[in-house]
């Protein structure tokens, strides 16, 4: 049973940048192919990016290309992912969650219990 | 804009049968996985693949596709089953995912 423990509640003002944690338990980080979705206010779900284990690369969604790096620790079974040039459209919470995927079957089974990070001056 | 549509909100009378469709190119390549979340809580994996359920999952979930269309049924809906569903999917582009819009069911 996988289990993501996330950092808690953030506060950052405007071009400030922010790293969110997602610690695993119950397997190895390198077992995992770690993804990332946030969630505005009153919005749906957004994918940001994970690891491709098919390329064996992290790949971004278009949206936020040059404004975040997702990066593990795998010593600490520790991945982070952290968001630069914080706007106001960036307050949401952000979930990481781990992607299974067989053939042409995708999804997300484990989800972190979520990050809440507010962007104000 | 969603690759992935989704109807934003259906309901559905106590014990009835209600299908959430979800609908986008992708999907004649890929299955979609479904989610459902409720207020202040993270989503939960209800179906995936062709139509799996993850344990734990009652089996008054299921899951099926046609053509462009993804389609999650709940037959015999529950007061508890009153949440935001969520499909998911790769884009048409290739490797990344994508989510729909959302639905929000409401069990009358």
């Amino acid at each position: 049973q996988v289990q993501l423990v996330q950092s808690g509640a953030e506060v950052k003002k405007p071009g400030a940048s922010v790293k969110v944690s997602c610690k695993v338990s119950g397997y190895t980080l390198t077992e995992l192919s770690m993804h990332w979705v946030r969630q505005a206010p009153g919005k749906g779900l957004e994918w940001m990016g994970g690891f491709d284990p098919e390329d064996g690369e992290t790949i971004y969604a278009q949206k936020f290309q040059g404004r975040v790096t997702m990066t593990e620790d795998t010593s600490t079974d520790t991945a982070y992912m952290e968001l630069s040039s914080l706007r106001s459209e960036d307050t949401a919470v952000y979930y990481c969650a781990t992607e299974l995927s067989s053939s042409s079957v995708y999804y997300f089974d484990y989800w972190g219990q979520g990050t809440l990070v507010t962007v104000s001056s | 804009s969603s690759e992935l549509t989704q109807d934003p909100a259906v309901s559905v009378a106590l014990g009835q049968t209600v299908r959430i469709t979800c609908q986008g190119d992708s999907l004649r390549s890929y299955y979609a996985s479904w989610y459902q979340q409720k207020p202040g809580q993270a989503p939960v994996l209800v179906i995936y693949g062709k139509n799996n359920r993850p344990s734990g999952i009652p089996d008054r979930f299921s899951g099926s596709s046609s053509g462009n269309t993804a389609s999650l049924t709940i037959t015999g809906a529950q007061a508890e089953d009153e949440a935001d569903y969520y499909c998911n999917s790769r884009d048409s582009s290739g490797n990344h995912k994508v989510f729909g819009g959302g639905t929000k069911l409401t069990v009358l």
